[in-house]
Protein backbone atom coordinates (compact mmCIF):
# COMPACT_ATOMS: atom_id res chain seq x y z
CA UNK A 1 0.00 0.00 0.00
CA UNK A 2 1.61 3.31 -0.98
CA UNK A 3 1.85 6.02 1.42
CA UNK A 4 2.97 9.40 1.37
CA UNK A 5 4.63 11.88 3.51
CA UNK A 6 4.93 15.46 3.33
CA UNK A 7 7.21 17.45 5.14
CA UNK A 8 7.31 20.64 6.27
CA UNK A 9 3.60 20.69 7.12
CA UNK A 10 3.58 24.41 7.27
CA UNK A 11 5.87 26.82 6.22
CA UNK A 12 6.12 30.75 6.38
CA UNK A 13 8.54 32.91 4.28
CA UNK A 14 9.12 36.34 3.66
CA UNK A 15 8.46 37.01 0.34
CA UNK A 16 11.43 36.69 -2.23
CA UNK A 17 12.51 33.43 -0.76
CA UNK A 18 13.86 29.79 -2.63
CA UNK A 19 12.14 27.26 -1.29
CA UNK A 20 11.93 23.49 -0.99
CA UNK A 21 8.83 21.44 -0.36
CA UNK A 22 9.80 17.26 0.42
CA UNK A 23 7.73 14.18 -0.78
CA UNK A 24 8.67 11.17 -0.05
CA UNK A 25 6.62 7.82 -0.73
CA UNK A 26 6.86 3.96 -0.15
CA UNK A 27 6.28 1.86 -2.96
CA UNK A 28 8.72 3.13 -5.69
CA UNK A 29 6.63 1.34 -8.46
CA UNK A 30 5.29 4.25 -9.62
CA UNK A 31 4.38 5.71 -13.20
CA UNK A 32 4.29 9.38 -11.99
CA UNK A 33 4.36 11.71 -9.71
CA UNK A 34 2.48 14.45 -9.87
CA UNK A 35 2.36 18.14 -7.52
CA UNK A 36 -0.94 19.97 -7.47
CA UNK A 37 -1.73 23.08 -5.65
CA UNK A 38 -5.12 23.80 -3.60
CA UNK A 39 -6.63 26.93 -2.29
CA UNK A 40 -9.04 27.08 0.46
CA UNK A 41 -12.24 25.64 -0.05
CA UNK A 42 -11.24 24.64 -3.69
CA UNK A 43 -10.15 21.68 -5.61
CA UNK A 44 -6.58 20.66 -6.86
CA UNK A 45 -4.76 22.52 -9.57
CA UNK A 46 -2.40 20.41 -11.50
CA UNK A 47 1.53 22.15 -11.28
CA UNK A 48 3.73 19.33 -12.58
CA UNK A 49 3.99 15.48 -13.46
CA UNK A 50 6.91 13.85 -13.84
CA UNK A 51 6.94 10.72 -15.25
CA UNK A 52 9.01 7.97 -13.81
CA UNK A 53 11.35 8.39 -16.84
CA UNK A 54 12.23 11.56 -15.77
CA UNK A 55 13.96 13.07 -13.00
CA UNK A 56 12.46 16.64 -13.33
CA UNK A 57 9.85 19.13 -14.45
CA UNK A 58 10.06 22.62 -14.63
CA UNK A 59 7.48 25.02 -15.43
CA UNK A 60 7.92 29.02 -14.65
CA UNK A 61 9.36 29.56 -11.54
CA UNK A 62 8.72 25.52 -10.25
CA UNK A 63 11.26 22.95 -10.82
CA UNK A 64 10.30 19.25 -9.37
CA UNK A 65 12.46 16.13 -9.23
CA UNK A 66 12.16 13.04 -8.52
CA UNK A 67 14.39 9.74 -7.31
CA UNK A 68 12.66 6.57 -7.41
CA UNK A 69 14.90 4.69 -5.90
CA UNK A 70 14.71 6.81 -2.57
CA UNK A 71 11.05 7.23 -2.87
CA UNK A 72 11.36 11.37 -2.88
CA UNK A 73 10.30 14.29 -4.89
CA UNK A 74 11.46 17.90 -4.11
CA UNK A 75 9.00 21.05 -5.61
CA UNK A 76 11.52 24.16 -5.24
CA UNK A 77 9.62 27.62 -5.75
CA UNK A 78 12.08 30.50 -6.72
CA UNK A 79 11.50 33.92 -5.87
CA UNK A 80 8.38 33.19 -3.88
CA UNK A 81 5.40 35.84 -3.70
CA UNK A 82 2.24 36.06 -1.72
CA UNK A 83 0.33 34.71 -4.81
CA UNK A 84 2.15 31.36 -4.06
CA UNK A 85 0.63 30.79 -0.54
CA UNK A 86 -1.22 27.74 -0.55
CA UNK A 87 -1.38 23.81 0.09
CA UNK A 88 0.69 22.04 -1.64
CA UNK A 89 0.40 18.67 -2.37
CA UNK A 90 2.21 15.41 -4.04
CA UNK A 91 0.15 12.54 -5.17
CA UNK A 92 2.20 9.43 -6.52
CA UNK A 93 0.98 5.76 -7.42
CA UNK A 94 -1.82 3.85 -9.56
CA UNK A 95 -4.31 4.88 -7.49
CA UNK A 96 -2.76 8.43 -6.57
CA UNK A 97 -2.18 8.59 -3.10
CA UNK A 98 -1.82 11.82 -1.15
CA UNK A 99 0.08 13.42 1.52
CA UNK A 100 -0.93 15.31 4.00
CA UNK A 101 0.15 18.34 2.14
CA UNK A 102 2.63 21.33 2.95
CA UNK A 103 0.76 24.73 3.75
CA UNK A 104 2.69 27.39 2.82
CA UNK A 105 2.64 31.33 4.07
CA UNK A 106 4.42 33.98 1.79
CA UNK A 107 4.38 37.26 3.64
CA UNK A 108 4.66 40.92 2.02
CA UNK B 1 -14.62 20.53 -22.80
CA UNK B 2 -14.43 22.63 -19.52
CA UNK B 3 -12.69 20.57 -17.57
CA UNK B 4 -14.06 17.68 -14.85
CA UNK B 5 -17.30 18.99 -13.28
CA UNK B 6 -18.28 18.36 -9.95
CA UNK B 7 -22.59 18.47 -8.99
CA UNK B 8 -23.83 19.81 -6.41
CA UNK B 9 -21.19 22.35 -5.40
CA UNK B 10 -22.51 22.22 -1.96
CA UNK B 11 -25.13 20.09 -0.26
CA UNK B 12 -26.49 20.33 3.31
CA UNK B 13 -28.37 16.94 4.42
CA UNK B 14 -30.07 15.91 7.38
CA UNK B 15 -28.85 13.19 9.24
CA UNK B 16 -29.55 10.02 8.08
CA UNK B 17 -30.40 11.58 4.57
CA UNK B 18 -29.06 9.88 1.08
CA UNK B 19 -26.88 11.90 -1.05
CA UNK B 20 -25.85 11.47 -4.35
CA UNK B 21 -22.97 13.58 -5.82
CA UNK B 22 -22.15 13.51 -9.48
CA UNK B 23 -18.66 13.82 -11.21
CA UNK B 24 -18.47 14.27 -14.99
CA UNK B 25 -14.41 13.50 -16.38
CA UNK B 26 -12.74 15.30 -19.02
CA UNK B 27 -14.07 13.47 -22.41
CA UNK B 28 -11.17 11.56 -23.45
CA UNK B 29 -10.51 10.32 -19.83
CA UNK B 30 -11.22 7.13 -19.18
CA UNK B 31 -10.01 6.69 -15.63
CA UNK B 32 -11.81 8.48 -12.38
CA UNK B 33 -10.99 8.56 -9.32
CA UNK B 34 -13.26 10.16 -6.16
CA UNK B 35 -11.21 11.22 -2.89
CA UNK B 36 -12.49 12.43 0.34
CA UNK B 37 -10.69 15.77 2.17
CA UNK B 38 -11.75 16.89 5.38
CA UNK B 39 -10.28 20.19 6.67
CA UNK B 40 -6.45 20.73 7.04
CA UNK B 41 -6.01 17.00 5.60
CA UNK B 42 -4.52 15.69 2.42
CA UNK B 43 -7.27 13.82 0.12
CA UNK B 44 -8.16 10.68 1.06
CA UNK B 45 -8.78 8.08 -1.58
CA UNK B 46 -12.10 6.59 -1.49
CA UNK B 47 -12.06 4.48 -5.20
CA UNK B 48 -11.50 4.87 -8.82
CA UNK B 49 -12.70 3.50 -12.17
CA UNK B 50 -11.13 2.65 -15.61
CA UNK B 51 -14.07 3.32 -17.83
CA UNK B 52 -16.55 1.66 -16.49
CA UNK B 53 -15.28 -0.92 -13.93
CA UNK B 54 -14.43 -0.15 -10.39
CA UNK B 55 -11.24 -1.30 -10.14
CA UNK B 56 -10.10 -0.38 -6.50
CA UNK B 57 -12.04 0.30 -3.64
CA UNK B 58 -10.61 1.91 -0.34
CA UNK B 59 -11.73 0.68 3.38
CA UNK B 60 -13.04 4.28 3.82
CA UNK B 61 -15.75 3.33 1.46
CA UNK B 62 -18.09 1.37 3.72
CA UNK B 63 -21.35 -0.42 2.87
CA UNK B 64 -22.83 2.98 3.14
CA UNK B 65 -21.01 4.80 0.15
CA UNK B 66 -21.42 3.09 -3.54
CA UNK B 67 -20.15 4.42 -6.65
CA UNK B 68 -20.76 3.85 -10.25
CA UNK B 69 -19.63 4.92 -13.72
CA UNK B 70 -22.23 3.25 -16.10
CA UNK B 71 -21.26 3.88 -19.09
CA UNK B 72 -17.67 4.87 -18.80
CA UNK B 73 -18.63 8.81 -18.78
CA UNK B 74 -19.88 10.16 -15.91
CA UNK B 75 -19.85 8.89 -12.33
CA UNK B 76 -21.85 9.30 -9.49
CA UNK B 77 -21.40 8.80 -5.43
CA UNK B 78 -23.64 7.78 -3.15
CA UNK B 79 -23.82 8.02 0.71
CA UNK B 80 -26.78 6.46 2.22
CA UNK B 81 -28.01 7.10 5.76
CA UNK B 82 -25.31 10.29 6.04
CA UNK B 83 -24.12 10.83 9.58
CA UNK B 84 -22.15 13.72 11.15
CA UNK B 85 -18.69 11.99 10.39
CA UNK B 86 -19.58 11.58 6.15
CA UNK B 87 -19.02 16.12 6.83
CA UNK B 88 -16.10 16.70 4.16
CA UNK B 89 -15.47 17.84 0.90
CA UNK B 90 -15.54 14.84 -1.79
CA UNK B 91 -13.10 15.62 -4.92
CA UNK B 92 -13.24 14.25 -8.42
CA UNK B 93 -10.70 13.63 -10.99
CA UNK B 94 -9.74 11.84 -14.37
CA UNK B 95 -7.06 11.09 -16.43
CA UNK B 96 -5.73 8.61 -19.20
CA UNK B 97 -5.22 5.23 -17.83
CA UNK B 98 -0.97 4.97 -16.59
CA UNK B 99 1.68 3.49 -18.48
CA UNK B 100 1.14 6.22 -21.40
CA UNK B 101 2.72 8.87 -22.23
CA UNK B 102 0.67 11.95 -20.51
CA UNK B 103 -1.21 10.76 -17.98
CA UNK B 104 -1.59 13.90 -15.75
CA UNK B 105 -5.07 13.82 -13.33
CA UNK B 106 -7.47 16.66 -12.71
CA UNK B 107 -9.24 17.51 -10.07
CA UNK B 108 -13.41 19.30 -10.11
CA UNK B 109 -13.96 21.91 -7.54
CA UNK B 110 -15.47 19.52 -5.17
CA UNK B 111 -19.06 19.07 -3.44
CA UNK B 112 -18.88 20.62 0.05
CA UNK B 113 -21.15 17.96 1.87
CA UNK B 114 -22.57 19.28 5.20
CA UNK B 115 -24.67 16.69 7.50
CA UNK B 116 -26.84 18.15 10.12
Amino acid sequence: KQEVTQIPAALSVPEGENLVLNCSFTDSAIYNLQWFRQDPGKGLTSLLLIQSSQREQTSGRLNASLDKSSGRSTLYIAASQPGDSATYLCGAGNMLTFGGGTRLMVKP
Amino acid sequence: DTGVSQNPRHKITKRGQNVTFRCDPISEHNRLYWYRQTLGQGPEFLTYFQNEAQLEKSRLLSDRFSAERPKGSFSTLEIQRTEQGDSAMYLCASSLSQGVPNTEAFFGQGTRLTVV
